[in-house]
C-alpha cells in the first residue's frame, strides 16, 4: 500500500506570495492533520480534518486555512507568506489512534 | 497544554552500544507515540504505546502511563539508527483528537 503523498518535496516562494501544499491519505484513512516544523524543533500542529470537517487548530494565524476533499485528501493554504513561515510542512493520516506521516514539504520563504 | 519534555537532547554513540531515550509528559494520555526522523525529513513510526511494553527488533519501548514517562531502549545501534526521536502525546482530555504534541527530540548519532 502507497503511504501519505505530499506536493511539491520542494518550494521556494517570496513574502506576501500565497502557497498551497497538497496531502493524500493512506487509502481508507478518513482524518488528515497539518503541522509544521521550524529548524531544531518538533512539530506543531496546525489543523486536523476528519470527513471534510475541521475537528481541530493549532496556534497559527488566520493566514493558514486548510481543506478536505471527498477523496480525503487535504490542502494546506498559507496566505502572505513571511520569512518566518519557512519550515518542513508534515502532511499525517489516521486510521483509529496511529498517526502516519508523509515525506514533508520543504518551503523556502525569501 | 501538555508539556512534553524529553532527555537527553542529543546523545553520542559507538556503534554497537545501547542507549535509553526518555520522555516525561504532565498529565495523563490517551495515544503516545515514539517516531524516528531520518537526515531527509521522514518522521517514521516506531511505536503506539500509550502503556504497557512493546518490542520490534533492536527497538523496544516501555510506558507507564500512571508515572507519566515513556522510555525507548536501542540495542546495538547502528549507524543507520543515527536521527532524531520524537515522542509524541495527545492527552486524555483530548479524547477523539489525533492533535499531536511533541517534545523537541533526542538526536542520536552513532558513531562506527
Amino acid at each position: 500500500d502507497a503511504g501519505v503523498t505530499q506536493s511539491p518535496t520542494h518550494l521556494i516562494k517570496t513574502r506576501g506570495q500565497h502557497v498551497t501544499l497538497r496531502c493524500s491519505p493512506i487509502s481508507g484513512h478518513k482524518s488528515v492533520s497539518w503541522y509544521q516544523q521550524v529548524l531544531g524543533q518538533g512539530p506543531q500542529f496546525i489543523f486536523q480534518y476528519y470527513e471534510k470537517e475541521e475537528r481541530g487548530r493549532g496556534n497559527f494565524p488566520d493566514r493558514f486555512s486548510a481543506r478536505q476533499f471527498p477523496n480525503y485528501s487535504s490542502e494546506l493554504n498559507v496566505n502572505a507568506l513571511l520569512l518566518g513561515d519557512s519550515a518542513l510542512y508534515l502532511c499525517a493520516s489516521s486510521h483509529q489512534e496511529t498517526q502516519y506521516f508523509g515525506p514533508g514539504t520543504r518551503l523556502l520563504v525569501l | 497544554g501538555i508539556q512534553v519534555e524529553q532527555s537527553p537532547p542529543d546523545l553520542i554513540l559507538q556503534e554497537g552500544a545501547n542507549s535509553t531515550l526518555r520522555c516525561n509528559f504532565s498529565d495523563s494520555v490517551n495515544n503516545l507515540q515514539w517516531f524516528h526522523q531520518n537526515p531527509w525529513g521522514q518522521l517514521i513510526n516506531l511505536f503506539y504505546i500509550p502503556s504497557g511494553t512493546k518490542q520490534n527488533g533492536r527497538l523496544s519501548a516501555t510506558t507507564v502511563a500512571t508515572e507519566r514517562y515513556s522510555l525507548l531502549y536501542i540495542s546495538s545501534s547502528q549507524t543507520t539508527d543515527s536521527g532524531v526521536y520524537f515522542c509524541a502525546v495527545v492527552p486524555y482530555s483530548g479524547a477523539g483528537s489525533y492533535q499531536l504534541t511533541f517534545g523537541k527530540g533526542t538526536k542520536l548519532s552513532v558513531i562506527p
